[in-house]
């Protein structure tokens, strides 16, 4: 049973355009949404988090947007730039927990010139 | 300021045999927790650790196990090894409560 999902494997935009990587949930007790950008054969980075008590947070060029009656949250980066180019993963955390986080499968971006 | 930091970064065992990974967490970080990374799949939260004691579990059998130390670095213990423990063994640290988990590049663990 999948709690976090991300349904798109992958994605192919544009230098200069707008990426937008979606994720959905179904577990109520999720309270911080987060966002996590991974290279080969490197750990995930992290890259911007949102609270269940936001809809949306933003970092220069990464806004995250969090629809919790559709629970439902996007990654939007704009301008894309070839060096986003990596698996994003999105991260949910139970609540009342330290940083105890289920995980998406990932979405690939590619940025093309 | 060094990042998380795992050892060793590539393991190859034998079924049956034991394997302990290690890992240092971030500067002023007291807890650790451990995911485990199969190909095309995300991390899987394994454990976690603060001040010393397993604090939450995810869903993994006792061949599982883990210790924090005093200076808050942490070890990962796999006992009896299957085919399929093989995959990325993440840490990740934070400060407290925080939500935010920071990770190191990894162990990879091939299992023969």
């Amino acid at each position: 049973d999948q709690q976090v999902k991300q349904n798109s494997p992958s994605l192919s935009v544009q230098e200069g355009r707008i990426s937008i990587l979606n994720c959905d949930y179904t577990n109520s007790m999720f309270d911080y949404f987060l966002w996590y950008k991974k290279y080969p054969a490197e750990g995930p980075t992290f890259l911007i988090s949102i609270s269940s008590i936001k809809d949306k947070n933003e970092d220069g060029r990464f806004t995250v947007f969090l629809n919790k009656s559709a629970k439902h949250l996007s990654l939007h980066i704009v301008p894309s730039q070839p060096g986003d180019s990596a698996v994003y993963f999105c991260a949910a955390r139970w609540s009342g927990t330290a940083s105890k986080l289920t995980f998406g499968t990932g979405t690939r971006l590619q940025v093309t010139l | 300021d060094a990042g998380v930091t795992q050892s060793p970064t590539h393991l190859i065992k034998t079924r049956g045999q034991q394997v302990t990974l290690r890992c240092s967490p971030k500067s002023g970080h007291d807890t650790v927790s451990w995911y485990q990374q199969a190909l095309g799949q995300g991390p899987q939260f394994i454990f976690q650790y603060y001040e010393e004691e397993e604090r939450q579990r995810g869903n993994f059998p006792d061949r599982f196990s883990g210790h924090q130390f005093p200076n808050y670095s942490s070890e990962l213990n796999v006992n009896a090894l299957l085919l399929g423990d093989s995959a990325l063994y993440l840490c990740a640290s934070s400060p407290g409560t925080g939500a935010e988990a920071f990770f190191g590049q990894g162990t990879r663990l091939t299992v023969v």
